[in-house]
């Protein structure tokens, strides 16, 4: 149990188009699922929390404008890149935490993450 | 704010022998949570060990273990009889147990140590 899936595990666009990035817990149902950023040989850096039902909040240093999320269901949550350019190629990675049992406790899991190459 | 610090980039550990990961954390808080997550070649996030801090006995999972130092804020990997399989970017995270400030219970992350295992 305990599956969480991103799609698309890869995209490439063009610089100035927008790209939308799911995630969505397959299992369970999420009340709060986090994004994150990874470049290379680099650690996750949060980029934001996403609650089901209300805005997201996000990580100082992150433009929320540019980086939209939607968590419209407990099972789906979506990143969306607007007007990508190439210094937003990254590995996107979403995770999702159980709504069931006391949030303190409840574990996240790591979805397998989104390459996003923007020419 | 919290942070976590790997101290060692990278390491490197032969076949069937033992290896220890550093991880060195700072907190004001007496409550929280600490992991040591795996991130292999594929980038999937995989949880490798959990330890609450109320709990002075160390946690293990099969062939990993940690040294857990409250007073010195220090928690330790060590991996035995280790595989070729282990070789991955192992982090270190910190997830306080209470939504402080709306932290949402999120990871903090340290920066990570890729373990490479010799045959």
């Amino acid at each position: 149990g305990a599956v969480v899936s991103q799609h698309p595990s890869r995209v490439i666009c063009k610089s100035g188009t927008s790209v939308k990035i799911e995630c969505r817990s397959l299992d369970f149902q999420a009340t709060t699922m986090f994004w994150y950023r990874q470049f290379p040989k680099q650690s996750l850096m949060l980029m934001a929390t996403s609650n089901e039902g209300s805005k997201a909040t996000y990580e100082q240093g992150v433009e929320k404008d540019k980086f939209l999320i939607n968590h419209a269901s407990l099972t789906l949550s979506t990143l969306t890149v607007t007007s990508a350019h190439p210094e937003d190629s990254s590995f996107y990675i979403c995770s999702a935490r159980d709504r069931r049992g006391h949030p303190s406790y409840n574990e996240q899991f790591f979805g397998p993450g989104t390459r996003l190459t923007v020419l | 704010a919290q942070t976590v610090t790997q101290s060692q980039p990278e390491m490197s550990v032969q076949e069937a022998e033992t290896v220890t990961l550093s991880c060195t954390y700072d907190t004001s808080e007496s409550d929280y949570y600490l992991f040591w997550y795996k991130q292999p070649p594929s980038r999937q996030m995989i949880l490798v060990i959990r330890q609450e801090a109320y709990k002075q006995q160390n946690a293990t999972e099969n062939r990993f273990s940690v040294n857990f130092q409250k007073a010195a804020k220090s928690f330790s990997l060590k991996i035995s009889d280790s595989q070729l399989g282990d070789a991955a970017m192992y982090f270190c995270a910190y997830r306080s147990a209470r939504n402080s400030g709306g932290s949402n219970y999120k990871l903090t992350f340290g920066k990570g140590t890729l373990l490479t295992v010799n045959p």
